[in-house]
C-alpha cells in the first residue's frame, strides 16, 4: 500500500541545534512533494514543496528539504532552530499527478530556549 | 486575497445526529479537497471537488458525502455520526487546474457526544 512515515514522532531540540526530521514514502511512480508545518494554534501552513528540477529546495524561514529519488525520501534539515519553530511537521505526497494528499503521522517539534 | 474559511469553527453534536460543514475556497480556485484530522489516524484524504465535480475519493464511508456548488464554495456532510467521527476537518483550496500547492483553512471541529 502506498504511504509516507515520518520516523520521528516527537522531536525536542535547543535553540541553536540543528534540525533533520525523516520523511520517507512508498510511491513508485511520479511524485510531487511538501512539507507543511502547523503552529500551535494555527492552520497548516506549507513549508516547500518539490515538483521537478533542483532536488535540493528551499522554502520559508530558512527551511529546506532534499529529495532523493533512489532512497523514497524528503528529508527536511534547518541548521539552527529558534523558539518559534516549536510545531508540528507534516511530510505529505502527491502522487501521478492525482488530486490527493497522502500525509505522514507528522512530527512534534518542541525547542527550548 | 483573503485565506480559505471554514465554518462553524467547532460543533458538538450527538450520536446518529448529521452535520454540514462548509467550507469557502480562495478567489479564483476551483477545486476544494476536504481532509479529516485526528490524533490517532493524523490527517487523511475525504474527497476532492472541481467545477461541481467529484474528482477524487479517500478511503471513508458512504456516511461522509460533499458536494461544491458553481462559486466552488464547498460542503461536507456527515449522517449518521459515530464517537469516532470527532476530528479536526480541514478544508483546503488549489487552482485545480494541474499539480499544485494545496492551502489549507483553520478547521472544524468536531465533537460527538
Amino acid at each position: 500500500a502506498q504511504s509516507v512515515s515520518q520516523h520521528n514522532h516527537h522531536v525536542i531540540l535547543s535553540e541553536a541545534a540543528s534540525l533533520e526530521l525523516g520523511c520517507n514514502y512508498s510511491y513508485g511512480g511520479t511524485v510531487n512533494l511538501f512539507w507543511y508545518v502547523q503552529y500551535p494554534g494555527q492552520h497548516l501552513q506549507l513549508l516547500l514543496k518539490y515538483f521537478s528540477g533542483d532536488p535540493l529546495v528551499k522554502g520559508i524561514k530558512g527551511f529546506e528539504a532534499e529529495f532523493i529519488k533512489s532512497k523514497f525520501s524528503f528529508n527536511l534539515r534547518k541548521p539552527s532552530v529558534q523558539w518559534s519553530d516549536t510545531a508540528e511537521y507534516f511530510c505529505a505526497v502527491n502522487a501521478d499527478s492525482g488530486y490527493a494528499l497522502n500525509f505522514g503521522k507528522g512530527t512534534s517539534l518542541l525547542v527550548t530556549p | 486575497k483573503a485565506g480559505v474559511t471554514q465554518t462553524p469553527r467547532y460543533l458538538i453534536k450527538t450520536r446518529g445526529q448529521q452535520v454540514t460543514l462548509s467550507c469557502s475556497p480562495i478567489s479564483g480556485h476551483r477545486s476544494v479537497s476536504w481532509y479529516q484530522q485526528t490524533p490517532g489516524q493524523g490527517l487523511q484524504f475525504l474527497f476532492e471537488y472541481f467545477s461541481e465535480t467529484q474528482r477524487n475519493k479517500g478511503n471513508f464511508p458512504g456516511r461522509f458525502s460533499g458536494r461544491q456548488f458553481s462559486n466552488s464554495r464547498s460542503e461536507m456532510n456527515v449522517s449518521t455520526l459515530e464517537l469516532g467521527d470527532s476530528a479536526l476537518y480541514l478544508c483546503a483550496s488549489s487552482p485545480g487546474t494541474g499539480v499544485e500547492t494545496q492551502y489549507f483553512g483553520p478547521g472544524t471541529r468536531l465533537l460527538v457526544l
